[in-house]
């Protein structure tokens, strides 16, 4: 079965430093990977989504995350962060039996001025 | 283009009673996922329908079951509500591929005294 770590419960940055959020997977074979955040009392928006093409992906906002399958990570950055970052983000691996997504624990970023 | 909208937004009910939730899906989607996202955690998979069938079930109890309508709406309905039933209930629709996207509603807060 599919599933996906996510290495940290927060993550705390200031604004306009770099954002690293980490996550394994586990999957038998080739996975779809996604990334989505959620911001306080909304639902969860979709920031990019790994389907075997090139390794680095990009998202909205400036986000982007590389599969790295000898490592089997696919961690979400961005160059610098926003206020409006602050959010929960999820790490999520399709099961390939059907559509069911597999989320993460998800990881709160905090950002401060 | 319509987004994914769900309704109501909050619903406060006692253990022992039955509820619906409402799933409208995105135009042209003809599937409908449904999850449950309890207070600090990760959204899980309850349910999927696919042109009107159960396309995959997660480890919920049959007390919690759906349905898909001709338009592709959909509901959920959960039976003997528990303290525990209290959560985000997430809806999402896509269409019916492995590496579709699945688009979120807002969701569902239900509150179970």
């Amino acid at each position: 079965a599919q599933s996906v770590t996510q290495l940290d419960s927060h993550v705390s940055v200031s604004e306009g430093t770099p954002v690293l959020l980490r996550c394994n997977y586990s999957s038998s074979y080739s996975p779809s990977l996604f990334w989505y955040v959620q911001h306080p009392n909304k639902g969860l928006q979709l920031l990019l989504k790994y389907t075997s093409a090139a390794t680095l992906v990009k998202g909205i906002n400036g986000f982007e995350a590389e599969f790295k399958k000898s490592e089997t990570s696919f961690h979400l950055t961005k160059p610098s962060a926003h206020m409006s970052d602050a959010a929960e983000y999820f790490c999520v691996v399709s099961d390939l039996s059907f559509q069911k997504l597999v989320f993460g624990t998800g990881t709160r970023l905090l950002v401060s001025p | 283009e319509t987004g994914v909208t769900q309704s109501p937004t909050h619903l406060i009910k006692t253990r022992g009673q039955q509820v619906t939730l409402r799933c409208s899906s995105q135009s042209g989607h003809n599937t409908v996922s449904w999850y449950q996202q309890a207070l600090g955690q990760g959204p899980q998979f309850i349910f999927q329908y696919y042109r009107e069938e159960e396309n995959g079930r997660g480890n919920f109890p049959p007390r919690f079951s759906g349905l898909q309508f001709p338009n592709y709406s959909s509901e959920l309905n959960v039976n003997a509500l528990e303290l525990d039933d209290s959560a985000l209930y997430l809806c999402a629709s896509s269409l019916a591929s492995l590496q579709e996207t699945q688009y979120f509603g807002p969701g569902t807060r239900l509150l179970v005294l």
